[in-house]
């Protein structure tokens, strides 16, 4: 069964930083590419991030690019999201998904980040 | 970067009705267009890819059809647990946008 799990997630004030994980497991990792997608309170899904199987290539939303990095590690089923220079509107439940090439096959329960003083 | 509109927004309705929700691009797609079905506190799932293939172990009452810029999804004989938000998410070209999401609750 293919399973995503988030963790990293929590409080930090506007400016901080946080790592989000996303462990993977009941399927070859390396064979996919990665998705980072959030949901704001009260609002919509926002496509973040993308990372390719072996890393060579990543696309980022405009809203965090230059903020936001994507990782993987392949050796540990991992994938990662570096969030830096955090504000109010970047307080979301944030998600791992798993890409087919076509859409997001599979999604972790999500990881609640709170930027709040 | 390509936009998704979605219409309606809000739709009501009941049981056993035959409910469409559209989803229009700003540019030409192709076919790369998914649909998710999402609920609160849970994970979104993935209903529909390259705007008509059915995601396994989905229901058949759901299907998609549509290219270019004009999608639609449409869902028969709403069931109980069909009640959620709907998206459309275009993966032709990164940013790999979701459309605002179009609510189905109860008439």
């Amino acid at each position: 069964e293919v399973q995503l799990m988030e963790s990293g997630g929590g409080l930090v004030q506007p400016g901080g930083s946080l790592r989000l994980s996303c462990a993977a497991s009941g399927f070859t990792f390396s064979s996919y590419g990665m998705n980072w997608v959030r949901q704001a309170p009260g609002k919509g899904l926002e496509w973040l991030s993308y990372i390719s199987l072996a890393s060579t290539t990543m696309y980022y939303a405009e809203s965090v690019k230059g903020r936001f990095t994507i990782s993987r590690d392949n050796a540990k089923n991992s994938l990662f999201l570096q969030l830096d220079s955090l504000t109010a509107e970047d307080t979301a439940v944030y998600y791992c998904a798993r890409d087919i090439d076509f859409g997001l096959d599979s999604w972790g329960q999500g990881s609640l980040v709170t930027v709040s003083s | 970067d390509i936009q998704l509109t979605q219409s309606p927004s809000f739709l009501s309705a009941s049981v056993g009705d035959t409910v469409t929700i559209t989803c229009r691009a700003s540019q030409d797609i192709s076919h790369y267009l998914a649909w998710y079905q999402h609920k609160p506190r849970t994970a979104p799932k993935l209903l529909i890819y390259v705007a008509s293939t059915l995601q396994s172990g989905v229901p058949s009452r759901f299907s998609g059809s549509g290219s270019g810029t004009d999608f639609t999804l449409t869902i028969r004989s709403l069931q109980p647990e069909d009640f959620a938000t709907y998206y459309c998410q275009q993966v032709n070209t990164s940013p790999f946008t979701f459309g605002p999401g179009t609510k189905v609750d109860f008439k």
